[in-house]
């Protein structure tokens, strides 16, 4: 049973740049959210979308978007890249909006650096 | 003010001790917490659930104050293999899967 899977695994990108990064979620999993986690610190929410809507947003500017797609998959694009977007981009998948939303799995992550 | 801030540590203790870690919340209406951990240069990883009627997993202990809005964990008998970084998280009142996790707090066993 694949669990939340998430490509690339490593980046570098230049001030500036776009990126796109994506996650395939848990077997069974309908909700993809999105997590920034900045080094020695914990992860930060971002979005979460649920059925191809984006149904939850975090403090983020709007350099940062998504999508998801009919199979479930989702991307997150960061556009006009900062040094300060330099972080660990963690996928989470889970059930729903309600009370088994709670209830995550997260990916292995996406380390970007911006030089 | 953080809506949910932990020590950061580390702790460093040695193998069979116990130590605790202690989180305080801001949110009132918050309605479900988690200790995830995490390993150095990996994902988070849910670790338990906490319950307002306390809970226990093996050696771990986890306990809810919801007057004073704290949760904490307790670790009996360190075990190497228990080095890592303890997230202490809350769903900032959501239920709706918008987690609000704490900075970390590193906990490091030593032989």
């Amino acid at each position: 049973d694949a669990g939340v899977t998430q490509s690339p695994t490593h980046l570098i990108k230049t001030r500036g740049q776009q990126v796109t990064l994506r996650c395939s979620p848990k077997s069974g999993h309908d909700t993809v959210s999105w997590y920034q986690q900045a080094l020695g610190q914990g992860p930060q929410f971002i979005f979460q979308y649920y059925e191809e809507e984006e149904r939850q947003r975090g403090n983020f500017p709007d350099r940062f978007s998504g999508h998801q797609f009919p199979n479930y998959s989702s991307e997150l694009n960061v556009n006009a890249l900062l040094l300060g977007d330099s972080a660990l981009y963690l996928c989470a998948s889970s059930v729903g909006i309600s009370s088994g939303a709670n209830v995550l799995t997260f990916g292995a992550g996406s380390r970007l650096t911006v030089l | 003010r953080k809506e949910v801030e932990q020590d950061p540590g580390p702790f460093n203790v040695p193998e069979g001790a116990t130590v605790a870690f202690n989180c305080t919340y801001s949110n009132s209406a918050s309605q479900s917490f988690f200790w995830y951990r995490q390993d150095c240069r990996k994902e988070p990883k849910l670790l338990m659930s906490v319950y307002s009627s306390g809970n226990e997993d093996g050696r771990f202990t986890a306990q809810l104050n919801r007057a004073s809005q704290y949760i904490s964990l307790l670790i009996r008998d360190s075990k190497l293999s228990d080095s890592a970084t303890y997230l202490c998280v809350t769903d900032g009142s959501s239920n709706t899967g918008k987690l609000i996790f704490g900075q970390g707090t590193t906990l490091q066993v030593k032989p």
